[in-house]
């Protein structure tokens, strides 16, 4: 099926080990975006990449780094995971247009202990 | 700093008890302002865009409205399988703006029992 797939969708995570999570839309969108989602505080906007070769920060950037691999490809990096970065973490895509309504993928759960 | 509050925070309903969501929103310019449906362990899922005041837009049991400064999503007759959380998003900016990122509110979850 068409859309945005995110890998892996659940990761265990030793306080200072990294990993990149890795997200993928097959929709030909121009622009993507990671958010992590905590209970309690709404869906909170961490990097995203209006274009290929551009990224930009959102509202809570600090310890994660992100790749715009190519059009179709856009990665989120933890470099050394702390408890705090424990959440569900969700990349879209969209188009460059008014009002274009996003695409998310279905999350990927991490836990760090 | 653009901010979306949505109300209440939790609702629970009989089936067939219609109601209604509450998103306000204060935004520097409003290009849209989104709906998104997420049931538990998924992503969000899109419903509705609304661009302007005095705008609605209707999918089955739901019906989306837009103020100046607030969106209301109104269910009728809900069913057991409207039980999800709703998320509201805004757009800012005018014409020239680019491609801003959408804010989200913290979301209602509703539950429709039998």
């Amino acid at each position: 099926n068409a859309g945005v797939t995110q890998t892996p969708k659940f990761q265990v995570l030793k306080t200072g080990q990294s990993m990149t999570l890795q997200c993928a839309q097959d929709m030909n969108h121009n622009s993507m975006y990671w958010y992590r989602q905590d209970p309690g505080m709404g869906l909170r906007l961490i990097y995203y990449s209006a274009s290929e070769g551009t990224t930009d920060k959102g509202e809570v950037p600090n310890g994660y780094n992100v790749s715009r691999l190519n059009k179709r490809e856009f990665s989120l990096r933890l470099e050394s995971a702390a408890p705090s970065q424990t959440s569900v973490y969700f990349c879209a895509s969209s188009e460059v247009l008014k009002g274009t309504s996003y695409t998310f993928g279905s999350g990927t759960r991490l836990t760090v202990v | 700093e653009d901010q979306v509050t949505q109300s209440p925070e939790a609702l629970r309903l009989q089936e067939g008890e219609s109601s209604s969501l509450n998103c306000s929103y204060t935004v520097s310019g409003l290009r849209g302002l989104f709906w998104y449906r997420q049931d538990p362990g998924k992503g969000p899922e899109f419903l509705f865009t609304l661009y302007s005041a005095g705008e609605e837009k209707e999918k089955e049991r739901l019906k989306a409205t837009l103020t100046k400064k607030e969106s209301f999503l109104h269910i009728t007759a809900p069913k057991p399988e409207d039980s999800a959380t709703y998320l509201c998003a805004v757009q800012a900016g005018g014409l020239d703006s680019g491609n801003t990122p959408l804010v989200f509110g913290k979301g209602t979850r509703l539950s429709v029992i039998a």
